[in-house]
């Protein structure tokens, strides 16, 4: 088993771009979930899905972000306009229905200048 | 909303030595969760507890899950460098069985050889 897979590992771009962080789950885990890792803020919920629909997306810190699932194998972040302020390392996790040892990803870091 | 805390915030400590960690809520939790993340990597599970004053051990690591069900230890016997990363405890909140975590801020562990 490969774990969850995430890329890119590293991200720079500027200010204003727009930004597509890609994560593929454990094959059968039911939940996806996306989190974002800061100094100030430590791991934050942003989104998470059940069988590739979101269930709650309170975390998703405004308008620019967005998630989507299209199918059980494949999940997508994507930031659009990016600002310095989003500059953190992005996790994504899996696991299986009802379990909660996730499984996280070695994350991506995210730069933004 | 429901939240974890965690003492010591950092540790710096001698190989050789002892460890222990503590997470504590105002509110109950049924399950509680131990991670360990290393620099650059995403968190891994390290212990999972599912019924209060349960004892569980994995190697050098010992974790209780409270009696009160509001607080949780990880002790760490022996440490060894390897074990440098940050703790995190973590809990699905009491809102129902939606498969969603809760972390606590972290414990940073130094270890001196």
């Amino acid at each position: 088993d490969a774990g969850v897979i995430q890329s890119p590992r590293h991200e720079v771009t500027e200010m204003g771009q727009e930004v597509t962080l890609r994560c593929k789950p454990i094959s059968g885990h039911d939940y996806l979930f996306w989190y974002r890792q800061t100094m100030m803020r430590g791991l934050e919920l942003l989104i998470y899905f059940n069988n590739n629909v979101p269930i709650d997306d309170s975390g998703m810190p405004e308008d620019r972000f967005s998630a989507k699932m299209p199918n059980a194998s494949f999940s997508t972040l994507k930031i659009q306009p990016s600002e310095p302020r989003d500059s953190a390392v992005y996790f994504c996790a899996s696991s299986p229905q009802v379990s909660y040892g996730y499984t996280f990803g070695s994350g991506t870091r995210l730069t933004v200048v | 909303g429901q939240q974890l805390n965690q003492s010591p915030q950092s540790m710096f400590i001698q190989e050789g030595e002892d460890v222990s960690m503590n997470c504590t809520s105002s509110s109950i939790f049924n399950t509680w969760l131990w991670y360990k993340q290393e620099p650059g990597e995403g968190p891994v599970l390290l212990i999972a507890l599912y019924k209060a004053g349960e004892l569980t051990s994995n190697g050098r690591l010992t974790a209780q899950f409270g009696i009160t069900r509001k607080d949780s230890f990880l002790n760490i016997s022996a440490s060894i460098p390897s074990d440098v990363g940050i703790y995190f405890c973590a809990g699905p909140p009491s809102s129902g069985n939606t498969g969603k975590l809760i972390f606590g801020q972290g414990t940073t562990l130094q270890v001196k050889p």
